[in-house]
């Protein structure tokens, strides 16, 4: 059964960069599926971050295109998020997750619990 | 951007009711070549991941009890719960993943009566 589990600071500066690891167990990343980043501010709904396929290609939402990189460590089974120069609307819960491949990036079918991050001075 | 509007936006249901949710998209997800619509429905309770009911617009996730069907296509979406049980309160999210960025709906509360 495949689990995930994020991890990384829970507050950054104004600015600065943020940077979250998730580490994937029960599967190996690069045998298939997408894995994606969603996150999700206090009291408000998802939004949706970016996806890595098994392939390669990567995908991000345009509106933090500019910011954003997903990458992979198949050595250690772990994906990785950075988002660089963050503001206080960066502050959010962060949730990785797999998502059935399906020629794009599919339905989330697993998540992590997600890590809280709050950029503030 | 595909826009995802829930209705509504709150919702309060009996116990042993039919409880229904609607997500309409602002573009079709339908795609032509295999005839699926690129839509899934997700369930989230406090302080936990949302966690996927439906993709496909339709089909069930291995697990998911049978009182949860998904139907609608092109724009118009609905999730049912045949009857409503103390532990589906939660927020329900739709989400289409036909293109990027694959964006979700506002989500809708459902309480019991």
């Amino acid at each position: 059964q495949v689990q995930l589990q994020e991890s990384g600071p829970g507050l950054v500066k104004p600015s600065e960069t943020l940077s979250l690891t998730c580490t994937v167990s029960g599967y190996s990343i690069n045998s298939g599926y997408c894995w994606g980043w969603i996150r999700q501010p206090p009291g408000k709904g998802p939004e949706y971050i970016g996806s890595l396929y098994h392939t390669g290609n990567t995908y991000y939402n345009p509106s933090l295109k500019s910011r954003v990189t997903i990458s992979v460590d198949t050595s250690k089974n772990q994906l990785s998020l950075s988002l660089n120069s963050v503001t206080a609307a960066d502050t959010a819960t962060y949730y990785c997750g797999r998502q059935q491949a399906v020629g794009v990036p599919g339905a989330f079918d697993n998540w992590g619990q997600g890590t809280l991050v709050t950029v503030s001075s | 951007d595909i826009v995802m509007t829930q209705s509504p936006d709150s919702l309060a249901v009996s116990l042993g009711e039919r409880a229904t949710i609607n997500c309409k998209s602002s573009q079709s997800v339908l795609y032509g070549s295999n005839s699926r619509n690129y839509l899934a429905w997700y369930q989230q309770k406090p302080g936990q991941p949302p966690k996927l009911l439906i993709y496909w617009a339709s089909t069930r996730e291995s697990g998911v009890p049978e009182r949860f069907s998904g139907s609608g296509s092109g724009t118009d979406f609905t999730l049912t719960i045949s009857s409503l049980q103390a532990e589906d309160v939660a927020i329900y999210y739709c989400q289409q993943y036909y293109t990027i960025p694959n964006n979700f709906g506002q989500g809708t509360n459902l309480e019991i009566k």
